[in-house]
């Protein structure tokens, strides 16, 4: 099945800082998604990616669906206590019978005040 | 909108045992799916289902049954319980329109197999 790729594990960051994540897969995806679960809590849909380069936004959060439909990226700007979490990458083959999630393994976010 | 609800949010059973997890949503959506997640290993799908009375298998679904006789629920039943069973279990819904399919997850019932 399809695999993908999400790093880092996990990252410890200065409040105010800005992160980069990134997810790749061994298969062309049709749309990216990207979610933020926090402790005890279902997964939250940040963003999603519908065309390959595409480049979105959410507040401080931005997201891109790489070139190759085979990557994307999340990028969050001035990192604040309340972004620590863990942020999973989610790809999806479009079309007929195709639903399906793939998920990454997560990125645990930690915020140093 | 309650969006996806899950019932209950914690059990614990012993080996052997069944028990039936419980998800709604209110959002008309088309396609439901079960989720579990285990400690770095991410999200599993277990099943999935694209409409009322329509089921198939996700990437670990032996040890579980489901069924969808209307398009608000999707239980889910674990038919003798394990200790590798032992898990948080995620519902998701997504509508289907114009080959959009984002998930929307319920809060998780966290299930212990002792």
């Amino acid at each position: 099945g399809q695999q993908l790729n999400q790093s880092p594990q996990s990252m410890f960051i200065q409040e105010g800082e800005d992160v980069s994540m990134n997810c790749t897969s061994s298969s062309i995806f049709n749309t990216w998604l990207w979610y933020k679960q926090d402790p005890g809590e279902g997964p939250v849909l940040l963003i999603a990616l519908y065309k390959a380069g595409e480049l979105t936004s959410n507040g401080r959060l931005t997201a891109q669906f790489g070139i190759t439909r085979k990557d994307s990226f999340l990028n969050i700007s001035a990192s604040i206590p309340s972004d620590v979490g863990i942020y999973f990458c989610a790809g999806q083959l479009s079309g007929a019978g195709s639903y399906q999630l793939t998920f990454g393994k997560g990125t645990k976010l930690s915020v140093i005040p | 909108n309650a969006g996806v609800t899950q019932t209950p949010k914690f059990q614990v059973l012993k080996t052997g045992q069944s028990m039936t997890l419980q998800c709604a949503q209110d959002m008309n959506h088309e396609y439901m799916s079960w989720y579990r997640q285990d400690p770095g290993m991410g999200l599993r799908l277990i099943h999935y289902s694209v409409g009322a009375g329509i089921t198939d298998q996700g990437e670990v679904p032996n040890g579980y049954n489901v069924s969808r006789s209307t398009t608000e629920d999707f239980p889910l039943r674990l038919l003798s319980a394990a200790p590798s069973q032992t898990s948080v279990y995620f519902c998701a819904s997504s509508y289907s329109e114009g080959g959009v399919y984002e998930q929307y997850f319920g809060p998780g019932t966290r299930l212990t197999v002792t």
